[in-house]
């Protein structure tokens, strides 16, 4: 089955300091697409960052970086300098295509707290 | 601008009603999705759609019902017999292969039973 895991409920970091959010997947699909986004209280989501399974860099955006390792299955992102503002529910997701349909399916989420 | 509408944002509903939920886009994408967030939890997909007249079950489509009789609609009725709605719902398009950058997500609706 097509899963995604997160297994830090929370994480807390000092502003200015970088932080490591985990990710792991499971497909057996050759092609697929990996995402981070970023759900303030206010409920939207913000789309952070993308990753390709045939991309051979590691996807940057800003102060946002995926650590992408294809043989472990796995995509963390990781938040350098942090800012209060980063404070948040953090999603992995992946694109999978299946059974003729793409579908995006979502972690259970890292919510991260960054102390002044 | 172009986006993804979802109304209302706050909805309550009686024991034993039916309701809809409302998701409109202007994107000119093909595909749509309903999403459900539970509180501190992550996003589990209802139903999604690929192209007018057609929809398929995601992994937690019992309850809820779909339709899609045009390309930028895509409504979702929380019938009577999902026994626990109160939750947050989102909707969401993409391009239909579209791997890249194209999702985009409506402002959500909260559902709460009363």
């Amino acid at each position: 089955a097509q899963k995604i895991t997160q297994t830090q409920p929370g994480m807390f970091v000092q502003e200015k300091e970088a932080v490591t959010l985990d990710c792991t997947y499971d497909t057996s699909d050759q092609s697929y697409g990996l995402f981070w986004y970023k759900q303030p209280s206010s409920g939207e989501m913000i789309f952070l960052i993308y990753q390709g399974s045939y991309d051979e860099q590691n996807a940057t955006e800003g102060r946002y970086s995926l650590n992408f390792q294809k043989a472990r299955k796995s995509a963390n992102l990781v938040i350098s300098a942090s800012q209060l503002g980063d404070s948040a529910m953090y999603f992995c997701a992946a694109v999978m295509f299946s059974g003729g349909y793409n579908k995006l399916i979502f972690g259970a989420g890292t919510r991260l707290a960054v102390h002044p | 601008d172009g986006g993804i509408t979802q109304s209302p944002k706050y909805l309550f509903r009686k024991e034993g009603q039916n309701v809809t939920l409302s998701c409109e886009q202007n994107l000119n994408h093909d595909a749509m999705y309903w999403y459900r967030q539970d509180p501190g939890q992550g996003l589990r997909l209802i139903y999604y759609s690929q192209i007018v007249n057609d929809f398929q079950k995601g992994d937690i489509a019992e309850g809820y019902s779909v339709s899609r009789e045009k390309k930028e609609s895509f409504p979702l009725t929380v019938t009577s017999a999902q026994k626990n709605p109160t939750a947050f719902y989102l909707c969401a398009s993409s391009l239909r292969r579209e791997y890249g950058y194209g999702y985009t997500f409506g402002s959500g609706t909260r559902l709460t039973v009363v």
